[in-house]
């Protein structure tokens, strides 16, 4: 089953509203997580990587005040699109580390898609 | 600077035939970690493989196989006998040697399995 899990898997939401995605660790504490945003048909790009009870760090390019990152606790990241346009509407995608050290593995939750009308 | 390309947007076979997806990647690090992923429609990444850059054996698993050389920078992956369940979206990624939670993405190779 997924360790990593995002809510809401969809959102559509009129432009100019602030939409917030919830980016779960299950049963597993996660001190970093990562934040991806895909276009369509397109690679992931990191957006910013998401720090447990510190700043995030953004990437360059990406909009600070745009995407509000906050990683409030050790199994929650949120991810703020503030004052949404059509042109944020794109797949968001959160990764955390979980077992890396023994399977190598990073897992993604299942993404969400934001369509900004 | 680190830098994954999948020259092969997209890949059409029938099913039963052998594919191979290629991955090229460029890296200052003497230690690295390569990954492949699958994205199938539902869009959830879906963990194949992490190979660091001290091994370069070839790995197989199952109908999947990886072909790694770091002489040419590649990282290829092979499906041998495709089936329809196949198609999807394949990543090839680099991650850093002293961040190695933080991935390079390459752009993708779409893979359609026609019955």
């Amino acid at each position: 089953g997924a360790v990593v899990s995002q809510h809401p898997s969809w959102v559509i939401c009129k432009s100019g509203t602030s939409v917030k995605i919830e980016c779960r660790s299950l049963d597993f504490q996660a001190t970093t997580m990562f934040w991806y945003r895909q276009f369509p048909k397109q690679s992931l790009m990191l957006m910013a990587t998401s720090n447990e009870g510190s700043k995030a760090t953004y990437e360059q390019g990406v909009e600070k005040d745009k995407f509000l990152i906050n990683h409030a606790s050790l199994t929650l990241s949120t991810l703020t699109v503030t004052s949404a346009h059509p042109e944020d509407s794109s797949f968001y995608i959160c990764s955390a580390p979980f077992g890396r050290a023994l399977t190598g593995e990073l897992f993604f939750g299942e993404g969400s898609r934001l369509t900004v009308l | 600077a680190q830098k994954v390309t999948q020259a092969q947007t997209e890949i059409s076979v029938v099913e039963k035939e052998d594919v191979t997806l290629d991955c090229v990647y460029e890296t200052r690090d003497t230690t690295y970690y390569l990954f492949w992923y699958k994205q199938p429609p539902s869009g959830e990444l879906v963990f194949l493989i992490r190979r660091n850059s001290f091994d370069e054996q070839n790995e197989i698993s199952g109908r999947y196989s990886w072909n790694f050389q770091k002489s040419t920078s590649s990282f290829n992956f092979t499906i041998t006998a495709s089936q329809v369940v196949d198609s999807a979206v394949y990543f090839c990624a680099l991650s850093e040697r002293y961040n190695t939670d933080k991935l390079i993405f390459g752009t993708g190779t779409r893979l359609q399995v026609f019955p």
